[in-house]
């Protein structure tokens, strides 16, 4: 059985601070590890796809890192806005593929208090 | 281009119906996956097609069935509903391969009574 752990399970973070959060994966046969944002009521919106160990990604305010040898990414949010306020999701493949599906964390649940 | 869409988006059922939810891919997306969240689970893999064929299949009893036609829209079946299948759940389209992002549609909220 694959796990996947996300910490902290909840974050309440000040506007305008930065923030980070951890996920953690099996580290042999590893594949891909996804990022996701999931806002209340909607999809789940696609973040990141990492595949290979050192990877950093970034987009907007947003970046991840990917530490394949030790199986662990974060995810960095810097200058926090009440729009990031959202449930934070990793998901890793195995070298099975994506044949296998995306195992998911339970998330990371971030509010940001004006 | 539109996105994943799933009907019906709310459905109440009562224990021992059986229950068909619909997924259309984003348009070009040959594979679906299709999820399960509930409260304190988290977001379990159900099972993924590609092409019509079931490409592979998550820890779920058999009551949990899919298929995929060939213009990639898939439905998902539940026979014999139990109060523990009351949950949301989300299909994921893709091209295909392995590392692609995965879309995910609003989801289909279930709910056994």
């Amino acid at each position: 059985i694959l796990n996947v752990e996300q910490s902290p399970q909840s974050l309440h973070v000040q506007e305008g601070d930065s923030t980070n959060f951890t996920c953690s994966f099996p580290s042999s046969n590893f594949y891909a590890l996804h990022w996701y944002r999931w806002e209340t009521a909607k999809s789940p919106e696609a973040l990141f796809v990492m595949t290979l160990n050192g990877d950093e990604k970034k987009k907007g305010r947003i970046s991840a890192t990917l530490n394949t040898k030790e199986g662990y990414s974060y995810l960095y949010i810097k200058g926090s806005q009440p729009e990031d306020s959202a449930t934070y999701l990793c998901a890793f493949t195995h070298s099975g593929g994506g044949a296998d599906g995306l195992t998911f964390g339970k998330g990371t649940h971030l509010i940001i208090q004006p | 281009k539109a996105g994943v869409t799933q009907t019906p988006r709310y459905l109440i059922k009562t224990r021992g119906q059986q229950v068909t939810l619909s997924c259309s891919p984003i348009s070009g997306h040959r594979s679906v996956s299709w999820y399960q969240q509930t409260p304190g689970q988290g977001l379990q893999f159900l099972f993924e097609y590609f092409s019509e064929t079931q490409r592979n299949k998550g820890n779920f009893p058999g009551r949990f069935s899919g298929r995929q036609f060939s213009n990639s829209r898939s439905e998902m079946n539940v026979s014999t509903l139990e109060l523990g299948d009351s949950a949301l759940y989300l299909c994921a389209s893709k091209g295909g391969h392995a590392v692609e992002t995965q879309y995910f549609g609003p989801g289909t909220r279930l709910l056994v009574l």
